[in-house]
């Protein structure tokens, strides 16, 4: 079946520590997202990316990073930088030339005490 | 783009049509209407969007109004996984890299 996996599901980890989010799809799709979601409000963009080793900064790009080297892979680090880390990130992916036809993981929620 | 408006709250019988409406009065000539739902703690699924005719797919119907000031999402036959929050998003075909806006949202519950 084609679609979009993340893991892990949850994620624990201490203050001042880097953790790297995993985003695969294998829809063969170019464009590939990340967002954030905090309790009851809507995503936030944090980077989007449409072709292999480009992506532009969204919203929220502050004290994260991410990397594209392959079509299928679009991981996320959030570094120490970001004051507020611990939040619902989902991962998303869409033809370029429908870009708002967004197919979305399950989501990684990150805790960091 | 245009701000949409959504009732907060809905209920459903199972197996009744769930018929959701969004306000969208500033909409303009190339802005799409989108629908997405989010059941918790998954990540937001799409549903179906339109410009200014009707449209259906095997989840839902959309109905726009000539006027396309407002917009209503129609689940024909809701069952109880549909029970979710659904988001209306007003979008220019395309730009802006593919940011979706997801406003509050109407939370639907399907009742046995």
């Amino acid at each position: 079946d084609g679609g979009i996996t993340q893991s892990p599901k949850y994620l624990f980890r201490k203050e001042g520590q880097n953790v790297t989010l995993s985003c695969e799809q294998n829809l063969n799709h170019d464009a590939m997202y990340w967002y954030r979601q905090d309790p009851g409000q809507g995503l936030r963009l944090i980077y989007y990316s449409q072709i292999v080793n480009d992506f532009q900064k969204g919203d929220i790009a502050e004290g994260y990073s991410v990397s594209r080297e392959k079509k299928e892979s679009f991981p996320l680090t959030v570094t120490s930088a970001q004051k507020n880390p611990t939040a619902f990130y989902l991962c998303a992916s869409s033809i370029v030339g429908r870009v708002y036809e967004q197919y979305f993981g399950p989501g990684t929620r990150l805790t960091v005490t | 783009d245009a701000k949409t408006t959504q009732p907060t709250s809905m209920d459903c019988a199972e197996g009744r049509a769930a018929n959701l409406p969004c306000n969208h009065s500033t909409i303009s000539g190339n802005e799409y209407v989108y629908w997405y739902r989010q059941i918790h703690s998954q990540g937001p699924q799409y549903i179906i969007h339109g410009l200014k005719n009707n449209e259906t797919n095997e989840m839902a119907s959309l109905i726009i109004t000539e006027d396309r000031k407002s917009s209503t999402l129609i689940l024909p036959h809701a069952t109880l996984r549909d029970t979710a929050v659904y988001y209306c998003i007003v979008r220019v075909g395309y730009n802006q890299g593919g940011k979706l806006i997801f406003g509050q949202g109407t939370e639907l519950s399907v009742k046995p």
